[in-house]
């Protein structure tokens, strides 16, 4: 199965600042089928982008996804404070599929 | 708009089975499939499977076959999991959500219901 390794851990930044995600698979994802959640506590996941860069329906435009092959990034343009939470990446371009441990991104 | 319905939490003990509904409303049930995701305490996601409510085709998590059955009543809009055997580590929010087949992302998901394991 495909090994999603997402970074950092952790980040800790202000509101305003740009975030960048990491979501480095363990092999190529086929056909970009890579999405991104977002998850607050005592929530389900929201589902962020799909495709590897198409925003889903009602995702603010702050938010986009980039990448290809082994190797995709989750940016966040300027923080607001509804966007700290959990972020996390699924690939479903096989079985099974697959979600990445997560980064939290913290009020610095 | 979409919505997916979960039923309450659960308390079994080991060896038992539960069985999870989610029901659907706001959207044609059988032109989607439906996930199954579940969460232990302050864990990730995990993938356990997916049908389609349109033919019930399943596909599973390896390491649950044998263990776990989905499966939907297309006359209520329903969904259910059903997991048998349970095992303490089986103590997780279990999540259902909607699959645009034939890609396998979740665009909708339900509120989650929490499964507890303990003798």
């Amino acid at each position: 199965e495909i090994v999603l390794t997402q970074s950092p851990g952790t980040l800790s930044l202000s509101p305003g600042e740009r975030a960048t995600l990491s979501c480095r698979a363990s092999q190529s994802v086929s056909s970009s089928y890579l999405a991104w959640y977002q998850q607050k506590p005592g929530q389900a996941p929201r589902l962020l982008i799909y495709g590897a860069s198409s925003r889903a329906t009602g995702i603010p435009d702050r938010f986009s996804g980039s990448g290809s092959g082994t190797d995709f990034t989750l940016t966040i343009s300027r923080l607001e404070p509804e966007d700290f939470a959990v972020y996390y990446c699924q690939q479903y371009g096989s079985s099974p599929g697959t979600f990445g441990g997560g980064t939290k991104v913290e009020i610095k | 708009q979409v919505q997916l319905v979960q039923s309450g939490a659960e308390v079994k003990k080991p060896g038992a089975s539960v069985k999870v509904s989610c029901k659907a409303s706001g959207y044609t049930f059988t032109s989607y499939g439906i996930s199954w995701v579940r969460q232990a305490p302050g864990q990730g996601l995990e993938w356990m499977g997916w049908i389609s409510a349109y033919n019930g085709n399943t596909n599973y998590a390896q390491k649950l076959q044998g263990r776990v059955t989905m499966t939907t009543d297309t006359s209520t809009s329903t969904a259910y999991m059903e997991l048998r055997s349970l095992r303490s580590d089986d103590t997780a929010v279990y999540y259902c959500a909607r699959v645009p087949l034939p890609t396998l992302f979740f665009d909708y998901w339900g509120q989650g219901t929490l499964v507890t394991v303990s003798s």
